[in-house]
């Protein structure tokens, strides 16, 4: 089975300051990890995969194996990033998502 | 990439009635899936839809409550039957472009039961 696990709903940083969105994940085959995020009335969008090793926006992701991870990062927190972000894995065609971080930048 | 257009972006419907929503993608595309977005909650797959043959559905969904229907690589669409308040949500549609692997989603429809 595919779990996706985000344990934070809500995460609040200052402008500025560094940011890790926590997702770890379940799955017996080999996984490919996402990042997506929604803004404000907007639709989802994908922020970046594991497969590309991009950083997008500042943020990068590093798929870990061993601790069956994949952790949303910036060291710069800009208000623009405010956003609900959502860790999703694909195994076997289908796309399945954590529950979501809400994410805060206070100015 | 691929853009994907659903219709309708947003509708009130009474208790008791059917509605269908469509989705039309701008390229070929391999997969192509429908979401549900319940009020403060994460994304939940309802069903891969297949071209030409019945739609796969996940666990809690039904046919005869989301029939789906997808008869080329480019349009599906998802019918919600017999609405209640507790379909209220916001139903994505996604697709997988061809020889790609990532996964694009539409900007959603918007049902309220009322």
């Amino acid at each position: 089975a595919q779990r996706v696990t985000q344990p934070e709903k809500l995460l609040s940083v200052f402008k500025g300051a560094p940011v890790e969105l926590k997702c770890n994940y379940s799955y017996s085959g080999s996984p490919e990890l996402f990042w997506y995020v929604q803004y404000s009335r907007q639709r989802l969008q994908l922020l970046l995969r594991h497969i590309s090793r991009e950083s997008i926006k500042g943020f990068t992701a590093d798929l870990n194996k061993g601790e069956t991870s994949f952790h949303l990062k910036k060291p710069f927190a800009q208000e623009e990033d405010s956003a609900m972000y959502y860790c999703a894995l694909r195994g076997a065609q289908k796309l399945v998502f954590g529950q979501g971080t809400r994410l805060t930048i206070n100015p | 990439s691929a853009v994907i257009s659903q219709k309708p972006s947003r509708d009130i419907c009474q208790r008791g009635t059917s509605l269908t929503i469509q989705c039309q993608v701008d390229s070929q595309v391999t997969m192509m899936f429908w979401y549900r977005q319940q009020p403060g909650q994460s994304l939940t797959l309802i069903a891969t839809a297949n071209q030409g043959s019945e739609a796969t559905y996940e666990s809690g969904f039904v046919i005869d409550k989301f029939p789906i229907s997808r008869p080329n690589l480019t349009f599906s669409t998802l019918t919600v039957s017999n609405m209640s308040p507790e379909d209220s949500s916001i139903y994505l549609c996604s697709a997988a472009v061809s020889g790609g692997n990532t996964i694009y989603f539409g900007e959603g429809s918007w049902l309220t039961v009322v």
